[in-house]
């Protein structure tokens, strides 16, 4: 069956190291989203792309990065890890714009 | 961006009772979807419904995009329906990103 999944699931990591989550998604689907999940903020959004060489940035991308070579993979990469950004991710992905998006199981990232 | 407000902000339920969570959504929207997120952290999707009424099983949900709201039904709950529920909501104004609503927290006891 055709997924998307997200590693690691769980990761500790130092202030200042520099820390890549990955995305992939086996449906082909052109549109994929990274999004961090707060107690008292719900998920916001941080980065996102609608095909291969396109990214966007969301309403939280200070301190966060993405790259879309190809269409199964949107890797986020944390530049310089800080303890703000101790959080749970979910990656997602939607065939085309508008239409319903599927989430990964997330990953637990902890900035010591 | 689009404001989303869900209500109630947390629910607590007898096994079998019914209960209709709400969401209200700022501006016209060309995408409305329902999520369960269990006790494990996964998000589970319930609907994709812009527009009009779906069931499926115990939930429903019905979507006035007209007047800029949508309503989650759960029937005969069940403990394995506690949880988080978001409506997330996305609009060509919005570049079509989904936007969360902070959730309903929904305990159902036996």
């Amino acid at each position: 069956d055709a997924e998307i999944t997200q590693s690691p699931r769980h990761k500790i990591t130092e202030t200042g190291r520099q820390v890549t989550l990955a995305c992939h998604q086996t449906w082909n689907h052109n549109n994929m989203f990274w999004y961090r999940q707060d107690l008292g903020h719900g998920l916001r959004l941080i980065h996102y792309s609608y095909g291969v060489q396109d990214t966007n940035k969301g309403e939280v991308s200070d301190g966060y990065s993405v790259s879309r070579s190809n269409t199964e993979d949107l890797p986020l990469t944390l530049e310089s890890a800080a303890s703000s950004q101790t959080s749970v991710y979910f990656c997602a992905s939607s065939e085309v714009v508008g239409t319903e998006a599927f989430f990964g199981q997330g990953t637990r990232l902890t900035v010591v | 961006g689009i404001q989303v407000e869900q209500s109630p902000p947390d629910l607590i339920l007898q096994e079998g009772a019914n209960s209709t969570l709400r969401c209200n959504f700022s501006d016209s929207v060309n995408n409305l979807q329902w999520f369960h997120q269990n006790p494990w952290g996964q998000l589970i999707n319930l609907f994709y419904i812009p527009s009009g009424t779906k069931q499926n099983g115990r939930l429903s949900a019905t979507t006035v995009a007209t007047e800029r709201y949508s309503l989650l039904y759960i029937s005969s709950s069940q403990t394995t329906d506690s949880g988080v529920y978001f409506c997330a909501v996305g609009s060509l104004l919005n570049d079509y990103k989904l936007s969360f609503g902070a959730g309903t927290t929904v305990t159902v006891r036996a």
